[in-house]
């Protein structure tokens, strides 16, 4: 079990370019999770996938985010015309379906957004 | 929908001593309850955990919580702080039925000084 890992962990982009986000859940985990922090702030939630549907997204979403999980393994956020709001930091997370666990959710250490 | 009120947004305490972080919650179900700790620039760590049964939870770092359903609280506490207990706690519930993700308070910044 190497936990939840995201990739790039640190970004500083200008306003209005598009960055993508990629995340990798623990192996065995067919629920991912998306979240932003800004500063000061606890985690909200964005969106989450069972396997590769996104089943829900939230009105935090706008349609200049969009999430994908093509294989029900990894996933990609994507933030097009990135606006100074933005900056935040991204948080991937992962469960297994169903009671086992409690559906506990697994959090990795964050992809941080700066957009100047 | 559920939320959670943490009522300290910071909590500065002296080394070895006791410390409560308090966490209320709203939900018109039955949820589940955690607390996570966040270092600087660090994500999320799973802290502990109500999901049934004995009302208080403990985690292997000496910080136990109990959950209070008439108080519909989950406060979190420590009988003797360190200094690396220093970081930020995030209560969160979830509930039951739903798609289970998390609605997480605000934090509470917990400073341990010597």
């Amino acid at each position: 079990d190497t936990g939840v890992s995201q990739d790039p962990r640190h970004k500083i982009t200008k306003r209005g370019q598009n960055v993508t986000f990629r995340c990798d859940p623990i192996s065995e985990h067919n629920r991912l999770y998306w979240y932003r922090q800004t500063l000061g702030q606890g985690p909200e939630f964005l969106t989450y996938f069972q396997n590769e549907a996104q089943l829900e997204k939230s009105r935090l979403l706008s349609d200049r985010f969009s999430a994908e999980r093509p294989k029900g393994s990894f996933s990609t956020l994507e933030i097009q015309r990135t606006e100074q709001g933005d900056s935040a930091m991204y948080l991937c997370a992962s469960s297994l379906d169903g009671t086992r666990t409690g559906n506990t959710i697994y959090f990795g250490e964050g992809s941080w957004l700066t957009v100047v | 929908a559920q939320s959670v009120t943490q009522l300290d947004s910071q909590v500065p305490v002296f080394e070895e001593a006791p410390v409560e972080l308090r966490c209320n919650y709203s939900s018109s179900v039955s949820v589940y309850l955690f607390w996570y700790v966040q270092y600087p620039n660090q994500g999320l760590q799973l802290l502990l955990k109500y999901l049934s049964g004995s009302t208080l939870v403990e985690s292997i770092n000496g910080f136990e919580a109990e959950f209070n359903k008439s108080q519909t609280s989950f406060h979190l506490r420590k009988p003797s702080v360190h200094i690396s207990d220093t970081a930020e706690y995030f209560c969160a519930v979830s509930e039951y039925g739903s798609a289970r993700q998390l609605t997480f308070g605000s934090g509470t910044q917990l400073t341990v000084l010597p």
